[in-house]
């Protein structure tokens, strides 16, 4: 079956350090691979996505890249700011169906 | 501004009390579902709609109703309410079916079943 499995969090880091948080698949077909960041008391938004193997998808500093070779998907940033802090859902697109991760908590601190 | 929309945003009720959790978008999208999401179980797919009068099952569908009888409308059925529907709901809503297109969610609806 479709399933997406994520690293657990909570996951917590200074400002300016580099970020990963891991993402891999599984799925039959070729899906698109997204991830969803959710603010305190928000619905989930958008923050980049890749639609075939090997785009790379970028949005305010974060990328991810779709690997098929090792259905993953890891989301990284280089440098987190406090504004960062949230929680970060991956997600696949079967076209059927979308697929969710159970998230991973990230906490920037000062 | 392009939106989903959910209300209420907070509703706590008792067992057994029919209650009705309202969606709508302005994006004329034509696929919209419904979403709770559980503390270490993510999001999971309660009810979608194709489009209007078209609903199917997702993963978790039972104790709760969907109808479309319109295409921005997708209200939330709660029929007979019981405490492990306690969650956060999530509406949200896509152009289309396609595998590379987006969803774009609601606020969320937290309820709380007494």
């Amino acid at each position: 079956g479709n399933s997406v499995t994520q690293m657990e969090g909570p996951v917590t880091l200074s400002e300016e350090a580099f970020l990963t948080i891991n993402c891999t698949y599984t799925a039959t077909g070729y899906p698109s691979l997204f991830w969803y960041v959710q603010y305190p008391g928000e619905g989930l938004q958008l923050l980049l996505k890749a639609t075939k193997a090997d785009d790379k998808g970028s949005n305010k500093g974060f990328e991810a890249t779709y690997r098929k070779e090792t259905t993953s998907f890891h989301l990284e940033k280089g440098s987190v700011q406090v504004s960062d802090s949230a929680v970060y859902f991956c997600a696949l697109n079967t076209g059927n169906q979308f697929y969710f991760g159970t998230g991973t908590s990230l906490t920037v601190i000062p | 501004e392009a939106q989903v929309t959910q209300n209420p945003r907070y509703l706590i009720t008792v067992t057994g009390k029919k209650l009705t959790v309202t969606c709508s978008q302005n994006m004329n999208h034509e696929y919209m579902s419904w979403y709770r999401q559980d503390p270490g179980l993510g999001l999971r797919q309660i009810y979608y709609s194709m489009n209007v009068e078209v609903t199917d099952k997702g993963d978790v569908p039972e104790g709760y109703k969907v109808s479309r009888k319109e295409k921005r409308n997708f209200p939330l059925i709660l029929e007979s309410p019981s405490p492990n529907q306690t969650s956060l709901y999530f509406c949200a809503s896509s152009y289309g079916r396609a595998r590379t297109d987006t969803q774009y969610f609601g606020p969320g609806t937290r309820l709380t079943v007494l």
